[in-house]
């Protein structure tokens, strides 16, 4: 079946370490996004990607960086720059089909916390 | 600027009872409009979306969305809820800015249900 895989599920992390979360997706899916949620604030936007060699920033970037060099991959780094990294993470992927928008899938997220 | 708006962070309702959930959205044409579904420590997976075309929109698990352009905005509704549809629900409009897909969420409505 197809979808994305967001690995681990859990992830402890000591303060000053960088640390990389994984996304796979196997969707053929041109776009990848990366998201943010604590508790009561919602989704927020990190970073996203619409094709391979090329992604953005979002609205807190700060403190995270991406790569694309697959399509069907896009990893998260949270550097030890990031002030608040105890977050749960969440990657999605979606048709980039100019005109339409039909929306993200998800993966089942990655809850990082720093110890 | 875009937004949305989702009235309610919490609802309890009984095992049986019916449920509705408001979503408002502002936005300057008609938009893509989106209901998903979160439970604990899982991703997000999509109810029902909305594009144009009729009105009432059937999504999975029995849920199903009415969309009232006149009040901008589109309401999930069950009739009769079960103990499992206990989540969070974000309702999300769908843009096509920049030539990619990009997807603005409620803040979410957190739904315990009661035996």
């Amino acid at each position: 079946d197809g979808g994305i895989t967001q690995s681990p599920k859990y992830l402890f992390r000591k303060e000053g370490q960088n640390v990389t979360l994984s996304c796979e997706q196997n969707l053929n899916h041109d776009a990848m996004y990366w998201y943010r949620q604590d508790p009561g604030q919602g989704l927020r936007l990190i970073y996203y990607s619409q094709i391979v060699n090329d992604f953005q920033k979002g609205d807190i970037a700060e403190g995270y960086s991406v790569s694309r060099e697959k399509k069907e991959s896009f990893p998260l780094t949270v550097t030890s720059a990031q002030k608040n990294p105890t977050a749960f993470y969440l990657c999605a992927s979606s048709i980039s089909f100019l005109g339409e928008n039909y929306g993200y899938t998800f993966g089942s997220g990655t809850r990082l916390t720093v110890v | 600027a875009q937004s949305v708006t989702q009235p309610d962070i919490h609802i309890t309702v009984s095992e049986g009872a019916s449920l509705e959930l408001r979503c408002n959205y502002s936005y300057g044409a008609t938009p893509y409009l989106f209901w998903y579904v979160q439970s604990p420590g899982q991703g997000l997976q999509l109810l029902l979306k909305y594009f144009s075309g009729d009105t009432l929109v059937q999504g999975i698990k029995g849920f199903e969305a009415e969309f009232k352009r006149s009040q901008s905005s589109i309401n999930l509704r069950k009739p009769s809820v079960h103990w499992s549809d206990a989540a969070e629900y974000f309702c999300a409009v769908g843009l096509i800015s920049g030539g990619y897909n990009k997807l603005i969420f409620g803040a979410g409505t957190r739904l315990a249900v009661h035996p």
